[in-house]
């Protein structure tokens, strides 16, 4: 299985532009997060999917942020307009949700690491 | 609310010696508790997990954490340390009781091994 596959891996950008992060789950998995990582904040939890639909999104920073899963092999991150406290690296992970909560585990895709200037 | 500590941003063990990762929790119901390990430029991976039965976890890599209920806490653990262990270390607990979706994470641990 190839994992979860983030692109791109590296983003530069000029703030006010409009920043698209694509994930692709891996085969099978029901469940997608999207997390973000800085030196300040540590790790956190944006939005998550299961089955396609947003269950909590209470993470996103704002409206500047929003999240879409078309279907069950791709998802979006979309940040319009960018600014440089954005900068960050954007971590997908997914899951299979059954009827075992405990037997849940994430996968984390590489990241896409973030710089607006 | 739940909430974890790891304690000690960055820890330095020569190769051979314990490791000792730990972290603390707060939860208001039942934890599930995770530590997961980031290489860099990479993505995080499950290391070792506990949500019920024995307290003392085994995971990948040789690594282990006991769940303490009364200490609240969930340190991880590997007897001798290898070079390849050089990483960032994550403690992470549960948002709610028995769901292990929206986790709460620790600011990671920095760990290097000495030669």
């Amino acid at each position: 299985d190839a994992g979860v596959i983030q692109s791109p891996r590296h983003e530069v950008t000029e703030m006010g532009q409009e920043v698209t992060l694509r994930c692709k789950p891996i085969s099978g998995h029901n469940s997608l997060f999207w997390y973000r990582q800085t030196m300040m904040r540590g790790l956190e939890l944006l939005i998550y999917f299961n089955n396609n639909v947003p269950i909590d999104d209470s993470g996103m920073p704002e409206d500047r942020f929003s999240a879409k899963m078309p279907n069950a092999s791709f998802s979006t991150l979309k940040i319009q307009p960018s600014e440089p406290r954005d900068s960050a690296v954007y971590f997908c992970a997914s899951s299979f949700k059954g009827e075992a909560a405990s037997q849940e585990t994430q996968y984390f895709g590489p990241g896409t690491r973030l710089l607006v200037l | 609310a739940q909430s974890v500590t790891q304690l000690g941003s960055h820890v330095s063990v020569s190769e051979g010696a314990l490791v000792l990762l730990r972290c603390n929790y707060s939860s208001s119901v039942p934890p599930y508790l995770f530590w997961y390990v980031q290489y860099p430029n990479q993505g995080l991976q499950l290391l070792l997990k506990y949500t019920t039965g024995a307290t003392l976890v085994k995971g990948i890599n040789g690594f282990e954490a006991e769940f303490k209920k009364s200490e609240t806490s969930f340190h991880l653990t590997k007897p001798s340390a290898h070079m390849s262990d050089a990483a960032e270390y994550f403690c992470a607990v549960s948002g709610s009781a028995g769901n292990n979706r929206k986790l709460i994470w620790g600011l990671g641990t920095s760990l290097a091994v000495n030669p």
